[in-house]
């Protein structure tokens, strides 16, 4: 089985300042992660995935996530936010070992991101 | 433009009356799939489909059915629509093939069943 936490609800953060959007994950096997976002009234939008490699992946919008395996972890950040970041930010993992059948991605709850003016 | 299209993107209705959600993409993708999203909950998988006549169950199938009779849509049918499943539901699609690429999202049908 594989399963994803993100274990904050809400964060906020000032515009300008370095964010950081928590993610930790289980698989049986070795992962493939993702985070999308997802703007009011829109569907979720992917912003970057890890599947092997160097451990810091670059994405879309100046965002970048943090591969640890040792942490089990995959951690988004920026290192200026803007007000026009604020939005749902999803993490979710695939087990690239769950089966050529299996496509399946399980999503973190999601982590509603504040930036302050 | 690559696009994952849904109808209605809102509905209210009342229980019990049969209504289908559609879902159509132009990027060719083998693979579809119907999620709904609730608060606190996060998105929960109901159907999805690897290729046209293949579908299965994800983890919340219960009062929902699907069809894939072409390969670039994939309608969600509730038969006897109850309260419980007033929310947020999302369509997508990727390649099969490449478990590594990411899903396309649509933008989302609200439904409220009254």
């Amino acid at each position: 089985a594989q399963s994803v936490a993100q274990p904050e609800d809400q964060v906020n953060v000032a515009e300008g300042n370095p964010l950081t959007v928590k993610c930790t994950y289980s698989v049986s096997g070795n992962p493939y992660l993702f985070w999308y976002v997802q703007y009011p009234n829109r569907g979720l939008q992917f912003l970057l995935k890890y599947i092997t490699g160097d451990n810091l992946v670059k994405g879309s919008y100046g965002f970048e996530a943090e591969f640890n395996k040792s942490q089990t972890s995959f951690h988004l950040k920026k290192p200026s936010a803007l007000v026009s970041d604020s939005a749902l930010y999803f993490c979710a993992v695939r087990d690239i070992w769950s089966g050529a059948g299996s496509y399946q991605l399980t999503f973190g709850k999601g982590t509603k991101l504040s930036v302050i003016p | 433009e690559a696009q994952v299209t849904q109808n209605p993107r809102y509905l209210i209705t009342v229980t019990g009356k049969k209504l289908t959600v559609t879902c159509s993409q132009n990027m060719n993708h083998e693979y579809m799939s119907w999620y709904r999203q609730d608060p606190g909950l996060g998105l929960r998988q109901i159907y999805y489909s690897m290729n046209v006549e293949v579908t299965d169950k994800g983890d919340v199938p219960e009062g929902y059915k699907v069809s894939r009779k072409e390969k670039r849509n994939f309608p969600l049918i509730l038969e006897s629509p109850s309260p419980n499943q007033t929310s947020l539901y999302f369509c997508a699609s990727s390649r099969v093939g490449w478990s590594n690429q990411p899903q396309h999202f649509g933008d989302g049908t609200r439904l409220s069943i009254l």
